[in-house]
């Protein structure tokens, strides 16, 4: 059972245009949220993270949403880039973030588009 | 800061082989992890080590094993390897629970095996 839920496995935006990437979860005792981008060949990149007890997290073009009665998050790149085709995984945690048992969605694919 | 370092970058092995991975994490911090990643099955955690000892571990058959030094090196061992086992194996460090104030695991760059 997937507990941490990526559904688009790509996604296609114009440059300069707004990318939200959707990620749902279903295990109640995860309190710590992040986002990794990953080049191919690479080791995935912390983008940003939010505790359970914020709604919002901005840093930059990156804005990263919880609603946790929803059990739903989403990450908002604004304006999207070229740089930032990548692939987008969501990570849950129940340990505070570390690298201790992080559960990955499958990740999704963003393609900007010039 | 030098980032986490893993060694090979790439490997074949043939099927039924041995072969250890090996994980530096970044100065400092003293748990390390383990993960596959896999075109179908996404990052799966394998487990995690903190001070030599492993403390959490993945859904993963015995053959996967592993081990932490006391400087914190970490090496990642699968034994009788199988064609699935071909993936990207990512190590990832980060502080002990302890200092810990919602803080990111940081990766390195993966081993790249390929079993034939």
């Amino acid at each position: 059972d997937q507990q941490v839920k990526q559904n688009s496995p790509s996604l296609s935006v114009q440059e300069g245009r707004i990318s939200i990437l959707n990620c749902d979860y279903t295990n109640s005792m995860f309190d710590y949220f992040l986002w990794y981008k990953k080049y191919p060949a690479e080791g995935p990149t912390f983008l940003i993270s939010i505790s359970s007890i914020k709604d919002k997290n901005e840093d930059g073009r990156f804005t990263v949403f919880l609603n946790k009665s929803a059990k739903h998050l989403s990450l908002h790149i604004v304006p999207s880039q070229p740089g930032d085709s990548a692939v987008y995984f969501c990570a849950a945690s129940a340990a505070g973030g570390g690298a201790d048992g992080l559960t990955f969605g499958k990740g999704t694919h963003l393609i900007i588009q010039p | 800061k030098a980032g986490v370092t893993q060694t090979p970058r790439y490997l074949i092995k043939t099927r039924g082989q041995q072969v250890t991975l090996s994980c530096s994490p970044i100065s400092g911090h003293r748990s390390v992890s383990w993960y596959q990643q896999t075109p179908g099955q996404g990052l799966q955690f394998l487990f995690e080590y903190f001070s030599e000892t492993q403390r959490n571990k993945g859904n993963f058959p015995g053959r996967f094993s592993g081990r932490q030094f006391s400087n914190s090196r970490s090496e990642m061992n699968v034994s009788t390897l199988e064609l699935g086992d071909s993936a990207l194996y990512l190590c990832a460090s980060s502080l002990p629970p302890s200092d810990r104030a919602n803080t990111e695991a940081f990766f390195g760059q993966g081993t790249r095996l390929t079993v034939v």
